[in-house]
């Protein structure tokens, strides 16, 4: 089946923009988390959407937020980027049946300049 | 979820087990242990997970000590595409997507 899907791969913004990341989770997977990946931070969770509805939210400011469809696709949105934002944002899918494992996309390397 | 703690990093020889160890001394009854690696720039990739009971799947075997305060994934035939960042993650079951992501172990497989 196909994996998880994060569109783009690679985007460059710059500071004050805003930007949109996209997530298709697996195929029946109901639950997307975010995460963020930088070099000195390492990998923190940002947030999990579950059936539309955020579930749990990681310690970012208001300028992230995202959301869920109903077709289990979510989107990330960041406002008025700063050089900080600049990360690899990944995307990870489960399925909340039993205790299962997340599957992760490849990423979205955002660049701010 | 339960602190983790792991070497910064470790060198394994191609062909030869990799031992991975992570101490998890806070542990609670009904978290679990998970391992996950990141191979450089991709996203992390699922290897195994266990409870209490030592777990064993075409990647891996993960072997839990019997007080649940530590663990050690093997690798049992290293091979250079191993080389990788290993994250052991405890995390309460029925949380599958919200991963506290350590610092994780640094494991170079050379020839």
């Amino acid at each position: 089946k196909a994996g998880v899907t994060q569109t783009p791969r690679y985007l460059i913004k710059t500071r004050g923009q805003q930007v949109t990341l996209s997530c298709s989770p697996i195929s029946g997977h109901r639950s997307v988390s975010w995460y963020q990946q930088t070099p000195g931070q390492g990998l923190q969770f940002l947030f999990e959407y579950f059936s539309e509805t955020q579930r749990n939210k990681g310690n970012f400011p208001g300028r992230f937020s995202g959301r869920q469809f109903s077709n289990s696709r979510s989107e990330m949105n960041v406002s008025t980027l700063e050089l900080g934002d600049s990360a690899l944002y990944l995307c990870a899918s489960s399925s909340t049946q039993g205790n299962t494992e997340a599957f992760f996309g490849q990423g979205t390397r955002l660049t701010v300049v | 979820d339960a602190k983790t703690t792991q070497p910064t990093s470790m060198d394994c020889a191609e062909g030869r087990a990799a031992n991975l160890p992570c101490n998890h001394s806070t542990i609670s009854g009904n978290e679990y242990v998970y391992w996950y690696r990141q191979i450089h720039s991709q996203g992390p990739q699922y290897i195994i997970h266990g409870l209490k009971n030592n777990e064993t799947n075409e990647m891996a075997s993960l072997i839990i000590t019997e007080d649940r305060k530590s663990s050690t994934l093997i690798l049992p035939h290293a091979t250079l595409r191993d080389t990788a960042v290993y994250y052991c993650i405890v995390r309460v079951a029925g949380t599958a997507s919200k991963l506290t992501f350590g610092t994780g172990t640094r494991l170079q497989v050379t020839l």
